[in-house]
């Protein structure tokens, strides 16, 4: 039973366009969202995080939206560059010894 | 400053062997995760280790166990191997185990079992 759903499996986007990655969840009891990255060959890499208490948080080129009636997580990559190319996992926090709960993951792929 | 180091890199065990890896955690860290992440799979947490306790498990058996040590560091123990525990095993650290302490991932073991 998913918990965390990403019903994307790739994207590709251009150059220079927007990326928007999406994510939903089944608990509203959720108080703590992350969005990492992962390359191949490398552990994910923490990008960006929202508490249940926000709709919105920005970082740069990031962006994370949560529509809690809808149970709705997603992030906008402005603007989109080969570097971002890459899985995207999105994940919660339930409690602080608790570990992350983990999507299956969205392959991010941006086309020249 | 190191990020967070694993050992081995790869390794391929039969089954129903034993498997022990290694984790080292970024410099001025004291929490350790673990996770298990398979094939076309995000990463499942296996447990939390702070101050030298488990502190949450995650729905794992008991044949996966682990252990921190005074410097931080942990191993993950696997008995009784079998073809499922296949995966890539990722070590996470942080400066706490708060909800709001970002976990920083190590490059993960690759473990394969025969």
């Amino acid at each position: 039973d998913q918990q965390v759903k990403q019903n994307s499996p790739s994207l590709s986007v251009q150059e220079g366009r927007i990326s928007i990655l999406n994510c939903d969840y089944t608990n509203s009891m959720f108080d703590y969202f992350l969005w990492y990255k992962k390359y191949p060959a490398e552990g994910p890499t923490f990008l960006i995080s929202i508490s249940s208490i926000k709709d919105k948080n920005e970082d740069g080129r990031f962006t994370v939206f949560l529509n809690k009636s809808a149970k709705h997580l997603s992030l906008h990559i402005v603007p989109s560059q080969p570097g971002d190319s890459a899985v995207y996992f999105c994940a919660y926090r339930l409690g602080g010894a608790d570990g992350l709960t983990f999507g299956k993951g969205t392959h991010l792929i941006i086309q020249p | 400053d190191a990020g967070v180091t694993q050992s081995p890199t790869h390794l391929i065990k039969t089954r129903g062997q034993q498997v022990t890896l290694r984790c080292s955690p970024k410099s001025g860290h004291d929490t350790v995760s673990w996770y298990q992440q398979a094939l076309g799979q995000g990463p499942q947490f296996i447990f939390q280790y702070y101050e030298e306790e488990e502190r949450q498990r995650g729905n794992f058996p008991d044949r996966f166990s682990g252990h921190q040590f005074p410097n931080y560091s942990s191993e993950l123990n696997v008995n009784a191997l079998l073809l499922g525990d296949s995966a890539l095993y990722l070590c996470a650290s942080s400066t706490g185990p708060r909800t709001t302490d970002t976990q920083y991932f190590g490059p993960g073991t690759r473990l394969t079992v025969l």
